[in-house]
Parts: C-alpha cells; structure tokens; sequence
C-alpha cells in the first residue's frame, strides 16, 4: 500500500539553524511527492514538488529512490517558517492525494 | 477568485444529530476531495469526487457518512447520527478538470464538535 510516514510530530529548532523535515515513502513505482505547509490561521497550500526541483522559500527537498525519502531541508531557519509541514504522495493512477502526520515546525529566536 | 469555499467553519452538534458540511470549489475547478483531521492526527483522506460522481470513496466510512458533488451547487459530505469521535476538522480541497499534478487548492476547514 501506498503510504507517507513523518517520524517527528514536532521539531524545534533556533532562528538561523539548519532544518530538515523527514519523510519516507513506501511505493514499488516512481513516486510523485510533494510538501505542502500551514502556517498559522491560513489555509493549506502547496510549498514544493519533487518534479519541478525548485526551491520555494529556501526550501528544497530530494527524491532519494535508495533510501525511499524525501527530505525537505533549508540551510537556516526563520521564525516565519514556523508551521505544519505536510509530506504528500500523489496518486497518478487514483488521482488521489495521501498525506503524513505532519511535522510542526517551531524555530525559536 | 474567492478559493475554496467551506461552510459552516464550526459546527457544534449533540450525539445522534446530523452534520453537513459544504464546500464550494474554486471556479472552474471541478474535483473535490474531503480529508478529515482528528486532533493530534494528519489528514485522512476521505473521498474523491467529481460533478456527481464519487471517483474514490475509500476513505470513508461504511457507516453514517455520505457525500455528493451534484451538477449544480456545492459538495456536500454528510454525517448522519454523529458520535463524539466524529469531532474533527474536515478539510475540502478542489483541483481543475484537467489536470493530475497532485496540487490541491484547500478550504480554511470545518470544525465539528460533537457534544
């Protein structure tokens, strides 16, 4: 079955820390996986996406097929990047959308 | 472009009551797919639909829950008899018609509490 797993419910870091977001994937096939954010009274929305490899507010993450993760990392945390995290795979057949627990962010000053 | 539209935002209702919850999609959108929260917990997928047809329901429920897109008006996801573990956040989001990107526009959610 398909499945996303964020192992860490919270994550606290300070201001200008490095960051990284764990996330595994369990899936035979090439993988479509995409990280979406809340942050505080907004809406969920979409952060980044494997297939474009942009970089979205510092943000990056890479698909590692060995490993089956896709880590979202930047380099030094803001304390605007404080929010939920969500890793997401992407059904092609289903058309669905399948999340993981979700990761808080918290980045102190 | 308003977004995602949900109503209400919070709804309380008593044990054995019933729940509606309405979603407008974006426009021009015309997919929609329910995920609840429950507290402490990600989002569970629900349903999948399209302009009345369910595409994917394996999310839901056997019992008590049900949910529609008709041709006109807003989604509809529907709890009959609701219990006290139905107290969650649900969250709407729509997709255009002719895409399967994986991106998601999403609703402010609706939180129901059950008393």
């Amino acid at each position: 079955a398909q499945r996303v797993t964020q192992p860490e419910k919270l994550l606290s870091v300070f201001k200008g820390a490095p960051v990284e977001l764990k996330c595994n994937y369990s899936y035979s096939g090439s993988p479509e996986l995409f990280w979406y954010v809340q942050y505080s009274r907004q809406r969920l929305q979409l952060l980044l996406r494997h297939i474009s490899r942009e970089s979205i507010k510092g943000f990056t993450a890479d698909l590692n097929k060995g490993e089956t993760s896709f880590h979202l990392k930047k380099p030094f945390a803001q304390e605007e990047d404080s929010a939920m995290y969500y890793c997401a795979f992407h059904s092609s057949n289903t058309g669905k959308l399948i999340f993981g627990q979700g990761t808080t962010l918290q980045v102190k000053p | 472009n308003a977004g995602v539209m949900q109503n209400p935002r919070h709804l309380v209702r008593r044990r054995g009551q019933e729940a509606r919850l309405r979603c407008s999609p974006m426009k021009g959108h015309s997919h929609v797919y329910w995920y609840r929260q429950l507290p402490e917990e990600g989002l569970k997928f629900m349903v999948y639909l399209q302009k009345e047809n369910i595409i994917d329901e394996s999310g839901m429920p056997k019992e008590r829950f049900s949910a529609e897109f008709p041709k006109e008006g807003p989604s509809i996801l529907r709890i009959q008899q609701v219990v006290r573990g139905d107290s969650a956040a649900y969250f709407c989001a729509s997709s255009p018609p002719v895409q399967n990107t994986g991106e998601l526009f999403f609703g402010e959610g609706s939180r129901l509490t059950v008393l």
